[in-house]
């Protein structure tokens, strides 16, 4: 099956500091999603990005689906931000998204 | 509802019991999927569920796991003869069918003891 692999395993940010968070995917898929999981475990969904750049406030996100990669931009970092970043990917349908491991986010301030 | 909503939050149980998770979607979402995170760890997918087609049960981990959806709405996931690696937090999501943003619901901790 695909493989979902994520970098760093895990960063630690002193505030204001910005990052990019890294995803790399063994096959073709049909849409990528980056989750952000706070500290009290709720998953929010960041972006639906199956190829292009999207913005959103502080975060972006870029996928070249050609080149089997996402990356996820966090500028001017906030405590708020801390927790772990997940890529997930839909494989063939759309029945399940494979994620991969996370990407663990400490912002100090 | 305004979010997928999951009961109970927390469950503690003791070995060889059997528990019911319940996950109520987001009104209008045809598709509904259970996964599961062990202590951190990534989300493991364990079975999805889309409008009346049969589900995609590929992902349970043993017979002891069942998952029913009633009414194409609220779906229950049933836990036989619990075991302690059966601890983890149950997440269970919804989406509009072949759409891309998935909402999670806040999970069930299940403890095994």
């Amino acid at each position: 099956g695909i493989q979902v692999e994520q970098s760093p395993p895990d960063l630690i940010l002193q505030e204001g500091a910005n990052s990019t968070l890294r995803c790399n995917f063994s096959d073709s898929v049909n849409n990528l999603q980056w989750f952000h999981q706070n500290p009290w475990g709720q998953l929010i969904n960041l972006f639906y990005i199956p190829s292009g750049t999207k913005q959103n406030g502080r975060l972006s996100a870029t996928t070249v689906a050609t080149e089997r990669y996402s990356l996820l931009y966090i500028s001017s970092s906030q405590t708020t931000d801390s927790g772990v970043y997940f890529c997930a990917v839909f494989s063939g349908g759309y029945n399940k998204l494979i994620f991969g491991a996370g990407t663990r986010l400490a912002v100090h301030p | 509802g305004a979010g997928v909503s999951q009961s109970p939050s927390n469950k503690v149980t003791e070995k060889g019991k059997d528990v019911e998770l319940r996950c109520d979607p987001i009104s209008g979402h045809t598709a509904l999927y259970w996964y599961r995170q062990s202590l951190g760890q990534g989300l493991e997918f364990l079975i999805y569920f889309q409008g009346n087609s049969a589900p995609d049960k590929s992902g349970l981990p043993s017979d002891r796991f069942s998952a029913e959806r009633t009414g194409g709405s609220v779906s229950t996931l049933t836990i036989q003869r619990t075991q302690q690696e059966d601890s983890a937090v149950y997440l269970c999501a919804s989406s509009l069918p072949r759409a891309g943003g998935y909402t999670f619901g806040s999970g069930t901790r299940l403890t095994v003891v």
